[in-house]
């Protein structure tokens, strides 16, 4: 079956340590995308990527960072220098995010916790 | 820059009950409008989605929402709900112009109560 596939579902990270999320999708898609969900606050865009060597930051990129290498595969990196990373983490592709190709799949998530 | 407003953070129904969720947005352009779910436990997925065409659109498991130009609107309704339909609600919208990302309202906890 197509899908996003994010990994792992759980996630502890000591204060002061960089992490990496793990995102890949089998849907050919060109665009892919990283959301953070704070309850309250919606989804959120940190950093997205229309196709594959090329990548932009969102709403809020500090203190992340991403490659894309390959067109199945988007990772994230939570930095040291994120201030409050413990929050719930989405990836998301669309087929190439133009116009009427922007309905969006998304993973189950990751949930990060800072301890 | 777009943005997406939900009318309520917390809505609380019996079953039975009829639901609409309002949802606003701020952009003069051709828009492209969706509603997510994310049920307990589970990955966000598409309701139901507007792009052109008949305003009046229908979703899965009995949701529709009509899109009002006028007034910026999206609002999702559902004549009759059931505790399962117990899950967050977000309200999304994209550009018709080129490359668009989504961006999301804060969500809206629906609640039924059985």
């Amino acid at each position: 079956d197509g899908g996003i596939t994010q990994s792992p579902k759980y996630l502890f990270r000591k204060e002061g340590q960089n992490v990496t999320l793990s995102c890949e999708q089998n849907l050919n898609h060109d665009a892919m995308y990283w959301y953070r969900q704070d309850p309250g606050q919606g989804l959120r865009l940190i950093y997205y990527s229309q196709i594959v060597n090329d990548f932009q930051k969102g709403d809020i990129a500090e203190g992340y960072s991403v490659s894309r290498e390959k067109k199945e595969s988007f990772p994230l990196t939570v930095t040291s220098a994120q201030k409050n990373p413990t929050a719930f983490y989405l990836c998301a592709s669309t087929f190439d995010g133009t116009g009427m190709n922007t309905e969006a799949f998304f993973g189950q998530g990751t949930r990060l916790t800072v301890v | 820059a777009q943005s997406v407003s939900q009318h309520n953070h917390h809505v609380i129904l019996s079953e039975a009950a009829s639901l609409e969720l309002g949802c606003n947005y701020s952009y003069g352009g051709t828009v492209n409008l969706f509603w997510y779910v994310q049920y307990p436990g589970q990955h966000l997925q598409l309701l139901l989605k507007y792009f052109s065409g008949d305003p009046l659109v229908k979703g899965i498991k009995g949701f529709e929402a009509e899109f009002i130009k006028s007034k910026f609107s999206f609002n999702l309704r559902k004549p009759s709900v059931q505790w399962s339909d117990t899950a967050e609600y977000f309200c999304a919208v994209t550009l018709n112009s080129g490359y668009s990302t989504l961006t999301f309202g804060k969500g809206t906890m629906l609640l039924v109560s059985p």
